[in-house]
């Protein structure tokens, strides 16, 4: 049973350009949570996506897009970057049942880094 | 806002006993107890609810006191492979998004 796949695992790019991370979920979950953790942090809240929409929404700019697909992968897209931006992007799978009651379940996340 | 975690690091001998606390200024919901290794991903190790209920790891304890806020993390008789960070994520204040502390950086040595 495949568990949480990100895409890329690294990469790097430069100020002002504009990124794509992927994410497939753990098979049988259908709610994708994106989280930006910088070296030394916790993770934080990016967004939520069930049933293709944006659910929850944390405190990022409207830079930071994202999208989820009929098969509950999802997309994390970053315009305009800037060097504050360079982290490990992870992306955490759950099923939206009781989702406050049941573990996410992380990706090994993508590491960004901005020149 | 983010949950407190304290302490911020702990380094122990093999076999020793740690407690790990993460407190809220926002009533909590439900806590979740997370470990990530240097380089990997975080693993889930226990979920607290309000209530009393909690989904998790045989080997680890924990508890949540509602009336304080506050969940504590118990690490008993505690191996090598427990090294790593503990990060506790909260649901609070009717909020529906799981927010992470700062995490406690653990060292387990021989």
């Amino acid at each position: 049973d495949a568990g949480v796949t990100q895409s890329p695992t690294h990469l790097i790019k430069t100020r002002g350009q504009q990124v794509t991370l992927r994410c497939s979920p753990k098979s049988g979950h259908d709610t994708v949570s994106w989280y930006q953790q910088a070296l030394g942090q916790g993770p934080q809240f990016i967004f939520q996506y069930y049933e293709e929409e944006e659910r929850q929404r944390g405190n990022f700019p409207d830079r930071f897009s994202g999208h989820q697909f009929p098969n509950y992968s999802s997309e994390l897209n970053v315009n305009a970057l800037l060097l504050g931006d360079s982290a490990l992007y992870l992306c955490a799978s759950s099923s939206q049942t009781g989702v406050s009651n049941q573990p996410q379940h992380f990706g090994d996340g993508t590491r960004l880094s901005i020149l | 806002q983010q949950p407190v975690q304290s302490p911020q690091a702990v380094i122990l001998r093999e076999g020793e006993d740690a407690v790990i606390n993460c407190s809220s200024s926002k009533a909590l919901y439900s806590v979740h107890w997370y470990r990530q290794k240097h380089g990997e991903a975080p693993v889930f190790l226990m979920i607290l609810l309000k209530g009393g209920e909690q989904k998790g790891h045989e080997k680890i304890s924990a508890s949540f006191n509602e009336k304080k806020q506050q969940s504590s993390l118990y690490l008993t008789a505690s191996q090598l492979s427990y090294s790593g960070t503990y990060f506790c994520g909260a649901y609070q204040g009717g909020s529906e998004k799981l927010v992470f502390g700062k995490g406690t950086k653990l060292t387990v040595n021989p």
